[in-house]
C-alpha cells in the first residue's frame, strides 16, 4: 500500500533553532517527492520539489534532502524564524495506470516560539 | 495577480442541505482539484478535472458533486448525502498533470455541519 508517514506529529522549537522534520514513504513506482508549508487556515504552498536524481535542493533557509533508496527524506530549517510557525506536507507522487496520483502524509506542526 | 479564489471562507450548513464551494482561477491551469483535510490526516482528493466539461472522481466522491463549464471555475457542491462533511475544503489548480508540476492551493473553505 502506498504510504507517506511524517514525523515528528508536532514540534517545538525557540525562535533561532535549526529543526529537521522527517518523510518516510512507501510508494512505487515514485516519479517526485514535494514538501509544502501549510499556515493554519490557508492552503498549502510548495517549498521544493524533488525528483529519482536530486539529493538535496534549498530554498532559503529550507533544504530538502532525499534518499531514494531508503526512501527517505527530510526538510532542515535553519534560523528558524517566528513566520516558520505551520504545518509541514510531505507529497509524494505515483505514476499508476498512466496518471499521476499524489499520496500526502499528515504532516509536521511546528511552532517556533519567541 | 494570478491566483486561486476559494469562497466562501466560512460556511455553516444544517442537516440535510446542500452548499456549493466556489473556485476561481485565473492561472489558465488546465488543471483543477478538490480536496478535503481532516485534523490528523493527509488530504484526500475528492474530484478532478483536466479539461474543460470533463471531470473524474477521486478517492473520497461519494456525497459530493463537481462541474467545469469554464476553464477557470470548478465548483463544489457538498450534498446531503455526504455523511460527514464537517472540513477543510482546499482548490488547487495545475498547468498538467499534478504529478510532475506543482499545485497552487486557493486559501480554503472550512464548513461547519450545525
Amino acid at each position: 500500500k502506498n504510504q507517506v508517514e511524517q514525523s515528528p506529529q508536532s514540534l517545538i522549537i525557540l525562535e533561532g533553532k535549526n529543526c529537521t522534520l522527517q518523510c518516510n514513504y512507501t510508494v512505487s513506482p515514485f516519479s517526485n517527492l514535494r514538501w509544502y508549508k501549510q499556515d493554519t487556515g490557508r492552503g498549502p504552498v510548495s517549498l521544493t520539489i524533488m525528483t529519482f536524481s536530486e539529493n538535496t535542493k534549498s530554498n532559503g533557509r529550507y533544504t530538502a534532502t532525499l534518499d531514494a533508496d531508503t526512501k527517505q527524506s527530510s526538510l532542515h530549517i535553519t534560523a528558524s524564524q517566528l513566520s516558520d510557525s505551520a504545518s509541514y506536507i510531505c507529497v509524494v507522487s505515483a505514476l499508476m495506470d498512466s496518471n499521476y496520483q499524489l499520496i500526502w502524509g499528515a504532516g509536521t506542526k511546528l511552532i517556533i516560539k519567541p | 495577480d494570478g491566483g486561486i479564489t476559494q469562497s466562501p471562507k466560512y460556511l455553516f450548513r444544517k442537516e440535510g442541505q446542500n452548499v456549493t464551494l466556489s473556485c476561481e482561477q485565473n492561472l489558465n491551469h488546465d488543471a483543477m482539484y478538490w480536496y478535503r483535510q481532516d485534523p490528523g490526516q493527509g488530504l484526500r482528493l475528492i474530484y478532478y478535472s483536466q479539461i474543460v466539461n470533463d471531470f473524474q472522481k477521486g478517492d473520497i466522491a461519494e456525497g459530493y458533486s463537481v462541474s467545469r463549464e469554464k476553464k477557470e471555475s470548478f465548483p463544489l457542491t457538498v450534498t446531503s448525502a455526504q455523511k460527514n462533511p464537517t472540513a477543510f475544503y482546499l482548490c488547487a489548480s495545475a498547468n498538467r498533470g499534478a504529478g510532475a508540476n506543482v499545485l497552487t492551493f486557493g486559501a480554503g473553505s472550512r464548513l461547519t455541519v450545525l
